[in-house]
């Protein structure tokens, strides 16, 4: 199976800071990444596919890039809403697998 | 708008099967990959399997022979069970459905999910 890793595993930020995530595969998934966010007792919520596609109705202050092994989640404007667990997910093989998640916490 | 609600029992005892159904409202079973994911209690995300309206089934090796998931296109749902479940089952279930007809796991319709505690 292919291990994502996530980093970092929390982070603390303030409305209005521009954040970044990174995802790291266990080998190559070409650009076979999805993003999603989570909020508490919420389902995941899809908000980049294919790396770098914005699923529709996500705001354009998300964006993703990479591929291969390594890949980001950039949040360019933090904005209230955007507190939450943020996971990647690898759908080049199957199963698919999600990296252990990255929790955005208000500074 | 298409609707995914999951139902079922919300204990199960050790070494016994779980049962979900996920109904589907707002459009036709009989199209896309339905799948089932899961979420221990302050955990990751783990994909357990899906199904086509025809039959075609995927599941996660590392659930081992334990999964099996069924559709019932008269009703517009699809099934999960494992069996042989343990503590380490004990987690939210979700059902979910892709953004298009010929995709497997970009998720954008879910259940609101539906906590199983596997206890005695």
């Amino acid at each position: 199976d292919i291990q994502m890793t996530q980093s970092p595993s929390s982070l603390s930020a303030s409305v209005g800071d521009r954040v970044t995530i990174t995802c790291r595969a266990s080998q190559s998934i070409s650009r076979n990444l999805n993003w999603y966010q989570q909020k508490p007792g919420k389902a995941p919520k899809l908000l980049i596919y294919a790396t770098s596609s914005l699923q529709s109705g996500v705001p354009s202050r998300f964006s993703g890039s990479g591929s291969g092994t390594d890949f980001t989640l950039t949040l360019s404007s933090l904005q209230p809403e955007d507190f939450a667990t943020y996971y990647c997910q690898q759908t080049y093989r199957t199963p698919c697998s999600f990296g252990q998640g990255t929790k955005l916490e208000i500074k | 708008q298409v609707q995914l609600q999951e139902s079922g029992p919300g204990l199960v005892k050790p070494s016994e099967t779980l049962s979900l159904t996920c109904t589907v409202s707002g459009g036709s079973i009989s199209t896309y990959y339905w799948s089932w994911i899961r979420q221990p209690p302050g955990k990751g995300l783990e994909w357990i399997g899906y199904i086509h309206y025809s039959g075609i089934t995927r599941h996660n090796p590392s659930l081992k022979s334990r999964v099996t998931i069924s559709v019932d296109t008269s009703n517009n749902q699809f099934s999960l069970k494992l069996s042989s479940v343990t503590a380490a089952d004990t987690a939210v279930y979700y059902c979910a459905r892709p953004d298009g007809e010929l995709r497997y796991f970009d998720w954008t319709n879910w259940g609101q999910g539906t906590l199983v505690t596997v206890s005695s």
